[in-house]
């Protein structure tokens, strides 16, 4: 089963616009990791925020993570057509030896050129 | 580029028949986890491999077993397949650095089964 649900489930933007995804899970976490897909091939590592940590950037970037609230936020910013992709957030409850991630549903980004 | 393989892209098989799906790690990535991903969904974790030892299950019946070999390559194995069994398998790999987190996919296969 997946961990929680990401918003929206689809997006379309102009290029040179800010694109934001949200992401809610169910239980606590060690890290949240987002993730991106290129019409479902493998996934690329985009940025990991750790459960002490509220915000995170990396290039055009951003992440938050409310652990009171089990929500995550992803902004991109500055959006260019190869933006066009999946986005996915992945939680890692740690507390073993397994790194296992437990996937969102996904949301599915347009950027219009 | 993620460093990781796998084999082969696409396959097609017939329900009840058994199917091998491969992943090459990267060299030095002793960790190798597997994931399967339906149409319109996120993926999902099905097992964990250390040091050839599997290291931990998700929510899959024992029809899906897996190896893990010395040279860093491993093995999906599935069998008496069955119609949900459709989807995109992922490979995923990670280093020993148990500080760090992220995973290495690699590109997946696509299984149908009719």
């Amino acid at each position: 089963s997946q961990q929680g649900e990401e918003d929206p489930q689809a997006l379309s933007i102009q290029e040179g616009e800010n694109a934001t995804m949200n992401c809610s899970y169910k239980t606590s976490i060690n890290n949240l990791q987002w993730y991106r897909q290129n019409s479902g091939r493998g996934l690329v590592h985009l940025i990991l925020i750790r459960s002490n940590e509220r915000e995170k950037h990396s290039g055009r970037l951003r992440v938050t993570l409310d652990t009171s609230k089990k929500s995550s936020s992803l902004l991109i910013t500055a959006s260019r057509a190869a933006d066009t992709a999946s986005y996915f957030c992945a939680t890692d409850a740690g507390g073993g030896a397994t790194n296992k991630l437990i996937f969102g549903t996904g949301t599915l980004l347009a950027v219009q050129p | 580029e993620t460093g990781v393989t796998q084999s082969p892209t696409h396959l097609i098989k017939t329900r009840g028949q058994q199917v091998t799906l491969r992943c090459s790690s990267q060299s030095g990535h002793n960790t190798v986890s597997w994931y399967q991903q339906a149409l319109g969904q996120g993926p999902q974790f099905i097992f964990q491999y250390y040091r050839e030892e599997e290291n931990g299950r998700g929510n899959f019946p024992p029809r899906f077993s897996g190896l893990q070999f010395p040279n860093y390559s491993s093995e999906l194995n599935v069998n008496a397949l069955e119609l949900d069994d459709s989807a995109l398998y992922l490979c995923a790999s990670s280093p020993d650095d148990m500080g760090s987190y992220e995973q290495y996919f690699g590109p997946g296969t696509r299984l149908t089964v009719t």
